[in-house]
């Protein structure tokens, strides 16, 4: 069946380091792939997302390419802040039978 | 618009003890699911509904059951609480498909003694 994997954390960083969080993901089709964030106390929330191959994803500096060809969406930003400190959620969705598919989530500290 | 609620935000259960979460959105969303997110497991499909009146299983059903009789309203019952499912649930809602953003709760922390 489908399915996510992203690195594991925690990942601890300086403020203005630049971040790569690792995603890999196994679909039989064509999926839509979202990072979402979740920040101390929080719901998860919609980070950025791409639906074909090679589209790129970006919100708040984030960015993600759709690549087909290695079955991977990276999440990169050039220079990290101590308020993107949460965690970090790589997901699939194939649509054809509307579930969602997370991984399991990645805890990035940013020290200032 | 509130968004995503879930009422409560924190319960405390006995074995065997029954609870319904409740979970509720403004957005004429046709989309609602339930996760459970524990330490090291991610999040994790409890049961899904694409509209009202239809409901389907996710991941990790047992235990739990769910209805859909209205668009706004999506009540997950525990049936009787085992400490296997001290856990923090999320409700989620989207307009049409998984395709489309998921709209998060803020979460129910449940602890089963």
């Amino acid at each position: 069946g489908d399915s996510v994997t992203q690195m594991e954390g925690p990942v601890t960083l300086s403020e203005e380091a630049f971040l790569t969080i690792n995603c890999t993901y196994t679909a039989t089709g064509y999926p839509s792939l979202f990072w979402y964030v979740q920040y101390p106390g929080e719901g998860l929330q919609l980070l950025l997302k791409a639906t074909k191959a090679d589209d790129k994803g970006s919100n708040k500096g984030f960015e993600a390419t759709y690549r087909k060809e290695t079955t991977s969406f990276h999440l990169e930003k050039g220079s990290v802040q101590v308020s993107d400190s949460a965690v970090y959620f790589c997901a699939l969705s194939e649509g054809r039978d509307d579930k969602i598919i997370f991984g399991k989530g990645t805890r990035l500290h940013i020290l200032p | 618009n509130a968004g995503v609620t879930q009422t409560p935000k924190f319960q405390v259960l006995k074995t065997g003890q029954s609870m319904t979460l409740q979970c509720a959105q403004d957005m004429n969303h046709e989309y609602m699911s339930w996760y459970r997110q524990d330490p090291g497991m991610g999040l994790r499909l409890i049961h899904y509904s694409v509209g009202a009146g239809i409901t389907d299983q996710g991941e990790v059903p047992n235990g739990y059951n769910v209805s859909r009789s209205t668009t706004e309203d999506f009540p997950l019952r525990l049936l009787s609480a085992a400490p296997s499912q001290t856990s923090v649930y999320f409700c989620a809602s989207s307009s049409g498909s998984s395709y489309n953003e998921q709209f998060f709760g803020p979460g129910t922390r449940l602890t089963v003694l």
